[in-house]
């Protein structure tokens, strides 16, 4: 089944605390991309990457790394968490634009 | 930069009724993609439709269908014969053929109760 995974599905954690989410897709995907999302505002994109070892900012990059050593894989690193980035994440995956994105199924992050 | 903006934050709508969707968006470029996704309770992003700037004419699946005007930069979903599995949160999205990171940009969304 083509899908995108994320783990984990929630998580709660405290500041300063260096945390990884792991998003994998089986779709051979060249594009995957970072989400968040907030009550009013949609998502926003945090990061996103062309392929294996190219990775840019997206709109709200502040506190957040990624890294793509292997097409199938795109983590979300948060090295320093803070509480305004308690949110809902989404890592989504296409084949070059402009087609369809493929999201994953979201993981809750609250920082205390 | 382009914004997408959804003016109805809830909206409910009797089941086998119809209901209506609001969007609009600005932007300066000509080349551009407009989605309409759906999120139920479960949280999952799901494609609901898709209309490419150029083509004229409406998109349509199924029950559900867009009415877009390019001039006006409007682009509105209509739910035919609502169900309850219909009810979820709904967000506009806006891409641009030619953004290097295949960005999305989304709406506030629009929360849609259909009733029994």
């Amino acid at each position: 089944e083509a899908q995108v995974t994320q783990n984990p599905r929630y998580l709660i954690t405290v500041t300063g605390k260096k945390l990884t989410v792991t998003c994998s897709q089986n779709m051979n995907h060249e594009y995957m991309s970072w989400y968040r999302q907030d009550p009013g505002l949609g998502l926003r994109q945090i990061y996103y990457s062309m392929n294996v070892e190219v990775t840019d900012k997206g709109d709200v990059p502040e506190g957040y790394k990624v890294s793509r050593k292997e097409k199938r894989n795109f983590p979300l690193i948060l090295e320093s968490p803070s509480p305004n980035q308690t949110s809902l994440y989404f890592c989504a995956s296409s084949p070059k634009p402009p087609y369809e994105q493929y999201f994953g199924p979201g993981t809750r992050l609250t920082v205390t | 930069a382009q914004t997408v903006t959804q003016s109805q934050p809830e909206m409910s709508v009797q089941e086998a009724e119809t209901v209506t969707l609001s969007c609009t968006y600005d932007t300066s470029e000509s080349n551009y993609y407009l989605f309409w996704y759906k999120q139920p309770p479960s949280r999952q992003m799901i494609l609901v439709i898709r209309q490419e700037a150029y083509k004229q004419q409406n998109a349509t699946e199924n029950r559900f269908s867009v009415n877009f005007q390019k001039a006006a930069k409007s682009f509105s979903l209509k739910i035919s014969d609502s169900q309850l599995g219909d009810t979820a949160m709904y967000f506009c999205a806006f891409m641009n053929r030619f953004n290097a990171g295949n960005m999305l940009t989304f709406g506030g969304g629009t929360r849609l109760m259909v009733k029994p």
